[in-house]
């Protein structure tokens, strides 16, 4: 059955701190692992990766994907308060395009 | 630009009533999919559609259904609520096979739903 799974389920943190996500997955026909930021409401799109080794980045944020050891992780470096959110991993198959999602590592950045 | 709309915010139903959560976009995205969301939980995939007349179970079916008569609008009907169906739904659209390359699913706000 295909899993993904997140680690920690939760992280306290105080400002201006690195933290690192990590998920890991097994899922057959994989396509492609995207991460989310959840706040409030619903999920909003941070990053998607497919090949393995190349870094996605976008300010403070970045992710790397393992294809071989079925890993990524985001990390956030200088966190703010506002980087505090769950953060959702999910595993897109190439059959239909759905995805498996974990359930998420929920940050919290402290001033 | 509405993108995708769920409606209602929020509900409360009773054990064995019926509901219709409403999906519509505006997007012309082809794909589309409902998901449950639990306390302290992942999404689960509950169906999807990669086009009108067309949809499938996901992960999740039991206690739903759905039906896409057109491109925009996804509803999803829950008969004889249960307790268990307590959860908020989103609604995701794709669209297509270059979307989930370059954007990722785009969600709505979130169906509250409490069965009591």
């Amino acid at each position: 059955e295909d899993k993904v799974v997140q680690s920690p389920l939760s992280l306290v943190v105080h400002e201006g701190d690195t933290v690192t996500l990590n998920c890991s997955y097994e899922v057959t026909n994989f396509r492609s692992l995207l991460w989310y930021k959840q706040e409030k409401k619903a999920p909003t799109f941070l990053f998607m990766l497919t090949s393995s080794g190349i870094e996605k980045k976008s300010g403070r944020l970045s992710s790397i994907l393992d294809k071989k050891e079925l890993f990524s992780i985001l990390n956030i470096t200088a966190t703010q308060t506002g980087d505090s959110a769950v953060y959702l991993c999910a595993v897109a198959n190439l059959n239909n395009n759905d995805m498996r999602f974990g359930a998420g590592t929920r940050l919290t950045v402290k001033p | 630009n509405a993108g995708v709309t769920q409606t209602p915010k929020f509900r409360i139903l009773k054990i064995g009533q019926s509901m219709t959560l409403q999906c519509a976009q505006d997007m012309n995205h082809n794909y589309m999919y409902w998901y449950r969301q639990d306390p302290g939980m992942g999404l689960k995939l509950i169906y999807y559609s990669v086009g009108a007349g067309i949809t499938d179970k996901g992960e999740v079916p039991n206690g739903y259904n759905v039906s896409r008569s057109t491109t925009e609008d996804f509803p999803l009907r829950l008969e004889l609520a249960a307790p268990s169906q307590t959860s908020v739904y989103f609604c995701a659209t794709l669209r297509g096979e270059g979307g989930l390359t370059l954007y990722g699913y785009t969600f709505g706000s979130g169906t509250r739903l409490t069965v009591v």
